[in-house]
């Protein structure tokens, strides 16, 4: 069966700290895997990582993937009250016999960073 | 602004009156989608849609309908109510369709359903 696990469940930081978190996947065909950050709202999207080993970043974020051992980890450096947040990581998945690839969502980290 | 738009955000109802969630995005995106997203579950796709009246069942569709008669728009339907639908449902579109990357989703603000 298809799935994404996160972890940890949810962290409690304080700023400045730097955290580390995890998503692994076991799926049939990985296409992409991506990451998103949801505060009460809607998620937004952080990174899309389609090839193993390279780092994406984006300011004090970055992310990277490791499609062998199937796993990615989101980085956040210098912590700030603003990065409070569920993080999420989906992993895209070839859907053979449907008509598109299928998004399968991780339950999130629950991320609070404190001042 | 490049948005997806969800109404109502918030509903209270109650078991087995007709609801519709509407959804409209003006990205002109073929991809758009319905998850509904539950504590300890994550985000489930419902239903999803590659183009204008191509619509197709994601994981957990039972007891919901969609239609897709403009790109722009992709309404959730609950033809009866129950309260295991109550959920926190959001809309999502995709420029990218088919066999290519679904790529970066673009989220509605969530509707949050609760059926009593």
């Amino acid at each position: 069966e298809d799935k994404v696990v996160q972890s940890p469940l949810s962290l409690v930081v304080h700023e400045g700290d730097t955290v580390t978190l995890n998503c692994s996947y076991e799926v049939t065909n990985f296409r992409s895997l991506l990451w998103y950050k949801q505060e009460k709202k809607a998620p937004t999207f952080l990174f899309m990582l389609t090839s193993s080993g390279i780092e994406k970043k984006s300011g004090r974020l970055s992310s990277i993937l490791d499609n062998k051992e199937l796993f990615s980890i989101l980085n956040i450096t210098a912590t700030q009250t603003g990065d409070s947040a569920v993080y999420l990581c989906a992993v895209e998945d070839r859907h053979y016999g449907g008509a598109t690839n299928k998004l399968i969502f991780g339950t999130g980290t629950l991320l609070a960073v404190q001042p | 602004e490049a948005q997806v738009t969800q109404n109502p955000r918030y509903l209270i109802t109650v078991t087995g009156k007709k609801l519709t969630v509407t959804c409209s995005q003006n990205m002109n995106h073929e991809y758009m989608s319905w998850y509904r997203q539950d504590p300890g579950l994550g985000l489930r796709q419902i239903y999803y849609s590659m183009n204008v009246e191509v619509t197709d069942k994601g994981d957990v569709p039972e007891g919901y309908k969609v239609s897709r008669k403009e790109k722009r728009n992709f309404p959730l339907i609950l033809e009866s109510p129950s309260p295991n639908q109550t959920s926190l449902y959001f809309c999502a579109s995709s420029l990218e369709p088919g066999l290519a990357l679904i790529g970066e989703l673009f989220f509605g603000e969530g509707s949050r359903l609760t059926v009593l």
